[in-house]
């Protein structure tokens, strides 16, 4: 019965390489995030989705392209894999309506690590 | 635009003790405000949130933080410190409710034996 889940939660790639994290949310929720979480542990939002919607780019690369086939999930996919995107990257979602549409439910984090 | 301001990137309190961890925002609007923990190698769990009601929050584990306006501040306090309550803790601020959060630094909690 897990809420926001996040494949794989380790991913270790060369320079250079495409790769995707995949996220997908059984809550309902019409709204998802992705977040960078650095080697400093800081948080940084990079894209908002909206009902399938691209909302919110942070200014993030445009090697990082973000995909939502449908509500229930938003995949990241990483072209040309650099040093400097190793991090965790965090899936959240939520609701537009109701009680906790204020409450970003997050997924487990997938470590990314580029060497 | 707004920010969170956490004070101390890390805290060490003995067990039994008082935990206040700090947190100051900016904001041009009245703001929603969030507390998360994350345990090591965990993603972020909800602490508690402030969203224009009860300025003085409870949450889960034995944490409340109060609102205080007037200070830009939302702090979180829990009177007696566990050792699994060793962690990091963010707070976070946004606009809306539908808008995304913006974090502090994080502030690493250890608790003493």
């Amino acid at each position: 019965d897990t809420a926001v889940s996040q494949t794989p939660k380790y991913l270790v790639t060369q320079m250079g390489n495409d790769k995707s994290i995949k996220c997908e949310q059984n809550l309902g929720h019409d709204t998802m995030y992705w977040y960078k979480q650095d080697s400093k542990k800081f948080l940084k939002i990079m894209f908002s989705y909206n009902n399938k919607e691209l909302i919110i780019n942070e200014t993030v690369p445009n090697r990082f392209s973000p995909k939502s086939p449908d509500k229930a999930h938003l995949n990241l996919h990483i072209n040309s894999l650099e040093l400097g995107d190793s991090a965790v990257y965090f899936c959240a979602s939520r609701p537009t309506t109701g009680a906790g549409y204020n409450e970003q439910f997050f997924g487990p984090g997938t470590r990314l690590t580029v060497l | 635009a707004q920010s969170v301001t956490q004070l101390g990137s890390h805290v060490s309190v003995s067990e039994g003790a008082l935990v206040l961890l700090r947190c100051n925002y900016s904001s041009s609007v009245p703001p929603y405000l969030f507390w998360y923990v994350q345990y090591p190698n965990q993603g972020l769990q909800l602490l508690l949130k402030y969203t224009s009601a009860a300025t003085l929050v409870k949450g889960i584990n034995g944490f409340e933080a109060e609102f205080k306006k007037s200070e830009t501040s939302f702090h979180l306090t829990k009177p007696s410190a566990h050792m699994s309550d060793a962690a990091e803790y963010f707070c976070a601020v946004s606009r809306s409710g539908n808008t995304p959060l913006v974090f502090g630094k994080g502030t690493r909690l250890s608790v003493i034996a």
